[in-house]
């Protein structure tokens, strides 16, 4: 059974950092291409970044590149994001997905980044 | 950027009604359209891929069509299950685009 399990949410000052990890499981990791995608509350979803199964592609929303990295680590199974200069506006679920956009047809459960004073 | 405009925001349904969802791309995205489906409190759910594809598990109801820039999403015989947010998403291109959503409920 495929499995996506996000961490590393919570409560962090504007400016601040924080690292999000998506733990996968059920599938061959290294075959797919990782996805992170966001929902602020009550709002709808945006797409915020995409890597490719080698890392050798790379593409960010304009609303999070130079802030955020996607990365990952085939051996360990793990998806993450680095985010830095966090601002009120990054407070979402973030959520992991598998596959080639647009046909995410794994998703996590969300982890929440909630970035406040 | 490639626009997605979805309508309609809103749309109520009696039981076994069929019902469409739109979504217009601003430019031609070749059928790199997918729909979900979001509950309340979930994560969302592949509905369509490639514009008609139907994902394995859904329910034969449901059914996408268009080319071009117009694209739709029918739901064939409305189910009390079938109660939640829906959005469109173009893979044509990045930065990948969402629709701003349909809030689907029972009349």
């Amino acid at each position: 059974e495929v499995q996506l399990v996000e961490s590393g949410g919570g409560l962090v000052q504007p400016g601040r950092s924080l690292k999000l990890s998506c733990l996968a499981s059920g599938f061959t990791f290294s075959n797919y291409g990782m996805n992170w995608i966001r929902q602020a509350p009550g709002k709808g979803l945006e797409w915020v970044a995409s890597i490719s199964s080698s890392s050798s592609y790379i593409y960010y929303a304009d609303t999070v590149k130079g802030r955020f990295t996607i990365s990952r680590d085939n051996a360990k199974n793990t998806l993450y994001l680095q985010m830095t200069s966090l601002r009120s506006e990054d407070t979402a679920l973030y959520y992991c997905a598998r596959s080639i956009p647009p046909r995410f047809a794994y998703w996590g459960q969300g982890t929440l980044v909630t970035v406040s004073s | 950027d490639i626009q997605m405009t979805q309508s309609p925001a809103s749309l109520s349904a009696s039981l076994g009604e069929t019902i469409s969802i739109e979504c217009r791309a601003s430019e031609d995205i070749y059928s790199n359209l997918a729909w979900y489906q979001q509950k309340s409190g979930k994560s969302p759910q592949l509905l369509i891929y490639a514009a008609n594809r139907l994902q394995d598990g859904v329910p034969s109801r449901f059914s996408g069509s268009g080319s071009g820039t117009q694209y739709s999403l029918k739901i064939s015989g409305m189910q009390p299950e079938d109660e939640g947010d829906y959005f469109c998403l173009q893979g044509s291109k990045f930065p990948l685009t969402f629709g701003s959503g349909t809030k689907l409920e029972i009349k």
